[in-house]
């Protein structure tokens, strides 16, 4: 299996702040990764796919970067409803994993 | 615009089969271009890709679930199902259906249906 790995596993920030929350894959997998956003007790919600194609309805502060092993999310100015976990996923091999996630917190 | 609901029994016992089903509105399964997919998510913790089916058959799990996960589709009812047999405590998980988007350019989860928490316990 990838394993995908995220940093940090979690992080405090201030409505405003520009945040950036790294994916690593453990080989290479293209640009075959997304992001998701789960807020607390609801189900996950895409935000990117393949690398960087912002979902639709997704806002524009946020943005998808990276290839090969190292992709980057970044929400350029947060908002109170970003405050959530993150997860990237790899589609580029059976079975699709997810990193452990990402949670943005209140400072 | 495409919904899931999941519908199953909130608990089963230990050794038993963990059956749960997702009803589709808003999409035909059989439209194509979508696998139709399980995750599921310990406790507390991160997400676990289980498997996905595409319409005509074609099927694909994670191999961790050791043969023990079996996804169906019954176009005729719009719904598609996830059998996992022998289950343990470790299978404690809110189970998540969810539709895939499928590409040449790769897959990706579009849609979700709200998560059922099955608790696995005698």
């Amino acid at each position: 299996d990838i394993q995908m790995t995220q940093s940090p596993s979690s992080l405090s920030a201030s409505v405003g702040d520009r945040v950036t929350i790294s994916c690593r894959a453990s080989q290479s997998i293209g640009n075959y990764l997304n992001w998701y956003q789960q807020r607390p007790g609801n189900a996950p919600k895409l935000l990117i796919y393949t690398t960087s194609n912002l979902q639709s309805g997704v806002p524009s502060s946020f943005s998808g970067s990276g290839s090969g092993t190292d992709f980057t999310l970044t929400i350029s100015s947060l908002r109170p409803e970003d405050f959530a976990t993150y997860y990237c996923q790899q589609s580029y091999s059976i079975p699709h994993t997810f990193g452990a996630g990402t949670k943005v917190e209140i400072k | 615009q495409v919904q899931l609901q999941e519908s199953g029994p909130g608990l089963v016992k230990p050794s038993q089969t963990l059956s749960l089903t997702c009803f589709v509105s808003g999409d035909s399964i059989s439209s194509g271009g979508y696998y139709w997919s399980w995750i599921r998510q310990h406790p507390g913790k991160g997400l676990e890709w289980i498997g996905y089916m595409y319409y005509s058959g074609s099927t694909y799990y994670n191999p961790s679930l050791k043969s023990r996960g079996t996804i169906s589709i019954d176009t005729s009812k719009n719904q598609f199902s996830l059998n996992l047999s022998s289950v343990t405590a470790a299978d404690t998980a809110v189970y998540y259906c969810a539709r895939d988007r499928r590409t040449l350019h790769g897959d990706w989860v579009d849609s979700w249906g709200q998560g059922t928490l099955v608790t696995v316990s005698s």
